[in-house]
């Protein structure tokens, strides 16, 4: 089945900078990899989501790009703010399974 | 547009008891997804359901089970409780779409004392 490996476990930036975080996977079907945002007390809300027949994707300050041929996908996130301090988990799902995988998390804490 | 509601918030329960968890999706999605979410771990699958039936089964003992119901609710069942059993229990739908992704509920916090 699908393995997702996600790191780094904890970041701290300062804000206004960027924060990047990386995920691998291992199934070389997996076509759908979304991106959510946890914050204390909730459950994950979706934030963003790229499919493997496109590269980048942005949506203002956040934007994930995906390497099929290195089985790899990123999230960015710039001009970084309070707000932005949560825990963020990828995922990826394979052609007909309808089951996302989930990486282990990053704790993302904004420094003002 | 009302989002995936759980119930109970809170759920507080002995060793050896059974619990109930349950999930309303977001009208107009089939599938309902239950994971666990261990106090400082990630999210691990538990159950998935579409159309009213189990489709796939995470690496859980039987003692987890659940079913969804003809207006697409979704219940969980836990026995014989233990201790590792503690977690945020999480609930998601969507679409019958493998491009379309989770909405999640808030979660329902399970402890057993």
């Amino acid at each position: 089945g699908e393995n997702v490996e996600q790191h780094p476990s904890t970041l701290s930036v300062q804000e206004g900078d960027s924060a990047v975080i990386k995920c691998t996977y291992s199934d070389s079907a997996s076509n759908y990899f979304p991106w959510y945002k946890q914050e204390l007390g909730k459950g994950p809300q979706l934030i963003i989501d790229i499919r493997s027949n496109v590269g980048e994707k942005k949506d203002q300050r956040i934007a994930v790009t995906l390497n099929k041929t290195a089985k790899h996908f990123s999230l960015h996130i710039t001009e970084t703010q309070p707000e932005d301090s949560a825990v963020y988990f990828c995922a990826g799902r394979s052609f007909g399974n309808e089951k996302l995988t989930f990486g282990t998390g990053t704790r993302l804490t904004i420094i003002p | 547009e009302a989002g995936v509601t759980q119930s109970p918030t809170h759920l507080i329960k002995t060793r050896g008891q059974q619990a109930t968890l349950r999930c309303s999706p977001i009208s107009g999605h089939t599938s309902v997804y239950w994971y666990q979410q261990a106090l400082g771990l990630g999210l691990q699958f538990l159950l998935w359901y579409d159309e009213g039936e189990e489709r796939n089964r995470g690496n859980f003992p039987p003692r987890f089970s659940g079913r969804q119901f003809p207006n697409y609710s979704s219940e969980l069942n836990v026995n014989a409780l233990e201790l590792e059993d503690s977690a945020l229990y999480l609930c998601a739908s969507s679409l019958k779409q493998v491009s379309s992704g989770y909405t999640f509920g808030s979660g329902t916090r399970l402890t057993v004392v």
